[in-house]
């Protein structure tokens, strides 16, 4: 089943921050972040595995609740270069280790 | 080291028309997927090999997509006869661990696809 990102687009000024929900109605195995610029291939962020998991690098960090069934993205102080479309891809307990369902993505534009 | 590279990255075809879609995943990954975005909407799955053998072929649209992967390197994936509704992105990714759940994917650049 598809997971549902919110929001659909969000625009910013560089160093505001943004919040990128994903919401499934069944608990995941696992929540995988990508990031998309246009005519380029989707790159990797990070994988949350636990229920209550944070994890982040740089100034992008990412949560996953007890339940497992919600992820967020975070964005702090964002940067030009963090423009471009994020999508959420899940991995449900029936599929692990199999493919990636992706939600709608999230197009961010980052303004001067 | 490169990465998954993906052939042609923009084709334009007359419905009808036969294309040929290929990617090249990173060396030694077992797993390859082919998953399609078509414009406006969300990355949808198409289908999984491991090595050789086709894993998960749920996602194929029709009987008019075929996929293969010989020798467990590269894949094709063929559209005959190519439908107006088949545009869209083709994107193709990677993992290394046929077994192993959680592992990243690298993704292609994707193939952009018109039927016109």
């Amino acid at each position: 089943q598809q997971p549902v990102q919110s929001p659909q687009a969000v625009i910013l000024r560089e160093g505001e921050d943004a919040v990128i929900n994903c919401s499934s109605s069944k608990a995941l195995y696992s929540v995988h972040w990508y990031r998309q610029k246009h005519g380029e291939a989707p790159i990797f962020l990070m994988i949350l595995l636990k229920g209550g998991e944070q994890k982040g690098h740089d100034k992008i960090s990412a949560s996953f609740n007890e339940k497992k069934q919600q992820s967020s993205l975070y964005l702090t102080a964002s940067q030009l270069s963090y423009s471009g479309t994020y999508f959420c891809g899940t991995e449900d307990r029936d599929n692990a280790g199999n493919m990636l369902t992706f939600g709608g993505g999230t197009r961010l534009m980052v303004k001067p | 080291e490169a990465g998954v590279t993906q052939f042609p990255s923009h084709s334009v075809i007359e419905k009808g028309q036969t294309v040929t879609l290929r990617c090249d995943p990173i060396s030694g990954h077992d797993n390859l997927y082919w998953y399609r975005r078509v414009m406006g909407k969300e990355i949808k799955f198409l289908l999984h090999f491991v090595k050789e053998s086709k894993q998960d072929e749920s996602g194929m649209p029709n009987n008019r997509f075929l996929a293969e992967r010989t020798g467990g390197t590269y894949s094709t994936l063929k559209v005959q006869p190519a439908e107006l509704e088949d545009s869209g992105v083709y994107f193709c990714a990677s993992s290394q661990d046929g077994q192993a759940p959680n592992t990243e994917a690298f993704f292609g650049q994707g193939t952009r696809l018109t039927v016109v």
